[in-house]
């Protein structure tokens, strides 16, 4: 089966311009996560959603990010305007539902200079 | 979710045993406990995950303790390749099904 694609792999921007990351889960899964990982620390989850709906996204910063998910299937990330402490990088995950076996992505390294 | 803790680092000799310790006194009744491993570059990779039985697939062995604090993961013959983050994670039933990460630990495995 095909994993989680995400694009692009990197990216380098300025700071305050505005960047989108590309996700595609595996096909079927109606749960799919964006986590942010800062170096040297673990993941951390940003948003989750189930099918096209939101079902957590506490430690989203919605000031400057925002997500969707249309139809259900593909995601995508936005940040606007960047800040340097965005620098990460950015990792999608699906699984099957709720509480089944997460897959990762390879993740998009964000560079905020 | 209830709180992990595992060592920084670990280090390792190639094709022996090697023994990653959590420990997460505070777990509840319903909550498992997982397993994940990162690679450099790559995103986190699922190891295994158990409730209260000590369990064993192709990758590792999961021993959790019979009061539930704490849980080993077991890799029988560490390759080079197993150089990663491994982190333990507990994660809740119910309608919390959330994977919460720490900073894990680092095994190195030596040639």
């Amino acid at each position: 089966e095909a994993g989680v694609a995400q694009s692009p792999r990197y990216k380098i921007i300025e700071k305050r311009q505005s960047v989108a990351f590309w996700c595609n889960p595996i096909s079927g899964h109606a749960t799919l996560y964006w986590y942010q990982q800062i170096l040297g620390q673990g993941p951390k989850l940003l948003i989750q959603f189930q099918n096209n709906g939101v079902v957590d996204d506490s430690q989203l910063p919605k000031d400057r990010f925002s997500a969707e998910r249309l139809k259900g299937v593909d995601s995508t990330l936005k940040i606007q305007p960047a800040k340097l402490e965005d620098s990460a990088v950015y990792l999608c995950a699906s699984s099957l539902d709720m509480g089944h076996g997460y897959t990762f992505g390879s993740g998009t390294r964000l560079t905020v200079v | 979710d209830a709180k992990t803790t595992q060592p920084t680092s670990m280090d390792c000799a190639e094709g022996r045993a090697a023994n990653l310790p959590c420990n997460h006194s505070t777990i509840s009744g319903n909550e498992y406990v997982y397993w994940y491993r990162q690679i450099h570059s790559q995103g986190p990779q699922y190891i295994i995950h158990g409730l209260k039985n000590n369990e064993t697939n192709e990758m590792a062995s999961l021993i959790i303790t019979e009061d539930r604090k704490s849980s080993t993961l077991i890799l029988p013959h560490a390759t080079l390749r197993d150089t990663a983050v491994y982190y333990c994670i507990v994660r809740g039933g119910g309608s919390n099904y959330k994977l919460t990460f720490g900073k894990g630990t680092l095994l190195t495995v030596n040639p």
